[in-house]
């Protein structure tokens, strides 16, 4: 089945304790990006990618790390979490820079 | 100016009637419009793309571009109380990055 897939679904942390959100692709896709949604704010951009090893800040990217090692795999990593950095977290993927996004499941994060 | 606008709703019709649902946008250079749909605690759906101007449709929904006036809008006809959720409006932009508007809630009620 095509799909993006993250990991963990919900997550809670103490502040400070580095984490890593891992979300892969099997679609092939060359398009990955990162957005976070908080209540009244939308859809906010993190980081995308525009292939391997090419990546580039979103709207929010401060406090975050991403890497593209592998075409299929774009992990998002806080080094030093925050309680602001509580939020819904979501992974996409598209096949070119035309395409709509397909999302995955959605991470809920909680910091402490 | 947010670059993408969408009124928030809540948006309310009643079973079976036209739902419309409307968006603008502010980059003259994007080639790609999308819908989502996205129900309480998951996530986006993607339900529609278009790239030309004019009408698109696909079963219960119509998408209609007008890039002159930067405006995009979703049509769902004989809604339903399983159309009840946020609709999102999104373009590529210039760079190829994907902008969202916040969102208009919709519900349908039976």
């Amino acid at each position: 089945e095509a799909q993006v897939t993250q990991n963990p679904r919900y997550l809670i942390t103490v502040t400070g304790k580095k984490l890593t959100v891992t979300c892969s692709q099997n679609m092939n896709h060359e398009y990955m990006s990162w957005y976070r949604q908080d209540p009244g704010l939308g859809l906010r951009q993190i980081y995308y990618s525009m292939n391997v090893e090419v990546t580039d800040k979103g709207d929010v990217p401060e406090g975050y790390k991403v890497s593209r090692k592998e075409k299929r795999n774009f992990p998002l990593i806080l080094e030093s979490p925050s309680p602001n950095q509580t939020s819904l977290y979501f992974c996409a993927s598209s096949f070119s820079g035309v395409d709509g996004y397909t999302f995955g499941s959605g991470t809920r994060l909680t910091v402490v | 100016q947010k670059e993408v606008e969408q009124n928030s709703g809540p948006l309310s019709v009643p079973e079976g009637a036209i739902a419309s649902l409307n968006c603008t946008y502010s980059d003259r250079v994007s080639q790609s419009f999308f819908w989502y749909r996205q129900y309480s605690g998951k996530s986006p759906e993607l339900i529609m793309s278009i790239y030309s101007n004019g009408d698109k449709e696909d079963g219960r929904f119509t998408a209609q571009l007008n890039k002159a006036s930067q405006y995009v809008s979703l049509l769902i006809r004989d809604s339903q109380p399983s159309d009840s959720a946020t609709y999102l409006c999104a373009f590529r932009a210039n760079n190829n990055d994907m902008r969202f508007g916040a969102g208009t809630r919709l519900t349908v009620k039976p």
